[in-house]
């Protein structure tokens, strides 16, 4: 079944620490974001990407990299962690960059930064 | 660029209620229009994708209204159970990658 998959699910971070969140998916799709959800807010968007070793600026993507290393991978990476990434996590895929497609959300991960 | 507002944030309904949400956004090419539930610690699910084509689209157990001329989409939730508490959120694309989300709604339905 067609999937997309985050890890770690929830992290503990150390202010000042360097944090990977991971998202692979089996969807085949050329498309792959990361978005964070804060209580009270809806998504918004850090990073797309269209294709492997290529990615996107988002909306908000100050303090945070991104890394497309193949098709099925998409890593959202932050250097310095700071309290204000606090935040849940969705990695998702879709087949096109358009508004025809549909996405495909994982999980999520929960971080917390201390 | 595109903004988006929903309402109400959080909804309290009996069981056997309606339930509606709503969103206004701003940008008047915006096209295409999505509702996702998500349930307490799960990803988001599609509810339904609404072209704006077409003003009323009926899912099971709710319909999805839109209205172009006032840039505003609802979700109601006909007859509401107590397995349809969850947060709701609309989402607004203008015909790029990027979709618009709202704030989210979160019901709760008592039994």
């Amino acid at each position: 079944e067609a999937a997309v998959t985050q890890s770690p699910r929830s992290k503990v971070a150390v202010t000042g620490g360097k944090v990977t969140l991971s998202c692979h998916q089996t969807n085949n799709h050329d498309y792959m974001y990361w978005y964070r959800q804060d209580t009270g807010h809806g998504l918004r968007l850090i990073h797309y990407s269209y294709v492997a070793d290529s990615t996107e600026k988002g909306d908000i993507p100050d303090g945070y990299k991104a890394s497309r290393p193949s098709q099925e991978n998409f890593s959202l990476i932050l250097e310095l962690a700071s309290l204000s990434q606090t935040a849940v996590y969705f990695c998702a895929s879709s087949d096109a960059g358009g508004p025809n497609s549909d996405y495909t959300f994982g999980s999520g991960t929960r971080l917390l930064v201390i | 660029g595109e903004q988006v507002e929903q309402r109400p944030p959080h909804l309290s309904v009996r069981e056997g209620d309606s339930a509606v949400i709503t969103c206004t956004y701003t940008d008047p090419n915006s096209y295409y229009f999505f509702w996702y539930k998500q349930e307490p610690g799960a990803s988001l699910q599609l509810l339904m994708k609404v072209f704006s084509s077409t003003e009323i689209n009926e899912g099971q157990g709710f319909t999805v209204l839109l209205n172009k001329k006032d840039k505003r989409l609802s979700l109601n939730l006909t007859a509401a159970h107590p397995g349809d508490s969850a947060a709701y959120f609309c989402a607004v694309s203008a015909g790029n990658y990027k979709y618009v989300f709202g704030a989210g709604t979160r019901l709760k339905v008592i039994a």
